[in-house]
């Protein structure tokens, strides 16, 4: 099946200090989702990327697919306390990337 | 509207019982999702509903597991003869399915710990 390899696992930074999330596919995507989960609680939708070299941007993230929609990314600019959870990105078939735990140091 | 319930929100057992977690999915929302997820570990997908299509079940770990959905809302997903590496914590999620922005985005519950002694 489809899988999904999220990079990397762990990423602490100090608070300022700007983060990026990879996720890659061994196959073309029809879309990609990015989730958020904050320590104890559960993943909460962030975005959903459909279009081949989109780009999309809340704030300070910066989500980005990939021209052969096979690769995502997401970046955070000057990462705040607020931003500390676990990054997943998600194929459409269900299947979750590990994940990328940011810690960031005030 | 109300979110996505699951109950209960732990569930302590001994090795060899059966439990069976309940998940009540955001009303209208016709896709349905089990998965688990270990301790400081990624998501991992078990079982998908949709509709009245036949679940995908390709993620299911073993025959000790199994769920069900009922006229297409509520869920339950029943462990067999339960294990110590069943102990996870068990999300649901709902969606609806199909184009554009509003569309797949996944709503989860809270979550069942299960913890098999």
């Amino acid at each position: 099946g489809q899988q999904v390899m999220q990079i990397p696992q762990y990423q602490h930074v100090q608070e300022g200090e700007d983060f990026t999330t990879y996720c890659n596919s061994s196959t073309t995507l029809s879309n990609i989702q990015w989730y958020k989960q904050r320590p104890g609680g559960h993943p909460v939708f962030l975005i959903q990327l459909v279009k081949s070299g989109e780009v999309k941007k809340q704030k300070r993230l910066t989500f980005q697919f990939g021209e052969a929609k096979k690769n995502s990314s997401l970046h955070i600019t000057a990462t705040q306390t607020t931003d500390v959870g676990t990054y997943f990105c998600a194929g459409l078939n269900m299947r979750f990337g590990a994940g990328t735990r940011l810690t960031v140091k005030p | 509207g109300a979110g996505v319930s699951q109950s209960p929100s732990n569930k302590v057992t001994e090795k060899g019982k059966d439990v069976e977690l309940r998940c009540d999915p955001i009303s209208g929302h016709t896709a349905l999702y089990w998965y688990r997820q270990s301790l400081g570990q990624g998501l991992e997908f078990l079982i998908y509903f949709q509709g009245n299509s036949a679940p995908d079940k390709s993620g299911l770990p073993s025959d000790r597991f199994s769920a069900e959905r009922t006229g297409g809302s509520v869920s339950t997903l029943t462990i067999q003869r339960t294990q110590q590496e069943d102990s996870a914590v068990y999300l649901c999620a709902s969606s609806l399915v199909g184009r554009g922005p509003s569309y797949n985005e996944q709503f989860f519950g809270p979550g069942t710990r299960l913890t098999v002694l």
